[in-house]
């Protein structure tokens, strides 16, 4: 089974911190996502890595980059947090061969900037 | 660009009762179509997905979707509720096909409340 793991199920931080999300996954997939989950709002696409060193910006990037300098490791960074971006955030990953492979999930990191 | 529709936001029902979630999507072609389920404080869960072939797909937990084209549905199923299924459920769309064919649009959930 494909694991995607989150280094933190819970974050408390406060405004203007950097802060850092961790997400790893174990099957050698080259896809991995950043989501953030709002009630109400469903699950809205921040950033995007097609591979190493690879990123695209999904619906929701502003407020945040990311890192992918190995394969199994994807970051999500907020450069200098703020209220607004206490939320769930979800990571995924995908084998890209075909649009049918479906993105995995981990945990989630439920973030709560003060 | 793809869309998901998920019309209801809360459904409650009794435990042993059937239960049918609702998906709508848009998108040109024939798209890649997929349930999650999600359980409180946790991360999304893939109860089933569709690409092609039979239009009635089988899932795990006793759960089953069937695509209609003609509809432009994806409806879930699962003929007896069991209060452990209580939780939120998520269609996606995902594109068959186009540089964007790693996207996943989901819909905005659906609350189970499963009665005893």
């Amino acid at each position: 089974d494909v694991k995607v793991t989150q280094s933190s199920r819970y974050l408390v931080k406060r405004t203007g911190e950097k802060v850092f999300l961790e997400c790893v996954q174990d099957m050698d997939h080259e896809n991995m996502f950043w989501y953030r989950q709002d009630p109400g709002l469903g699950l809205r696409l921040i950033y995007f890595s097609y591979d190493v060193k690879m990123k695209e910006k999904g619906d929701i990037p502003e407020g945040y980059s990311v890192s992918r300098e190995k394969k199994e490791r994807f970051s999500l960074i907020l450069e200098s947090a703020s209220t607004n971006q206490t939320s769930m955030y979800l990571c995924a990953s995908r084998k890209p061969t075909l649009g049918s492979q479906p993105q995995h999930f981990g945990d989630g990191t439920r973030l709560s900037i003060l | 660009a793809q869309s998901v529709t998920q019309p209801d936001i809360h459904i409650t029902v009794s435990e042993g009762a059937s239960l049918e979630l609702r998906c709508n999507y848009s998108y040109g072609a024939t798209p890649y179509l997929f349930w999650y389920v999600q359980s409180p404080g946790q991360g999304l869960q893939l109860l089933l997905k569709y690409f092609s072939g039979d239009t009635l797909v089988q899932g795990i937990k006793g759960f089953e979707a069937e695509f209609k084209r003609s509809q432009s549905s994806f409806n879930l199923r699962k003929p007896s509720v069991h209060w452990s299924d209580a939780a939120e459920y998520f269609c996606a769309v995902g594109a068959s096909s186009g540089g964007s064919n790693y996207k996943l649009t989901f819909g905005k959930g659906t609350l189970l409340t499963v009665n005893p």
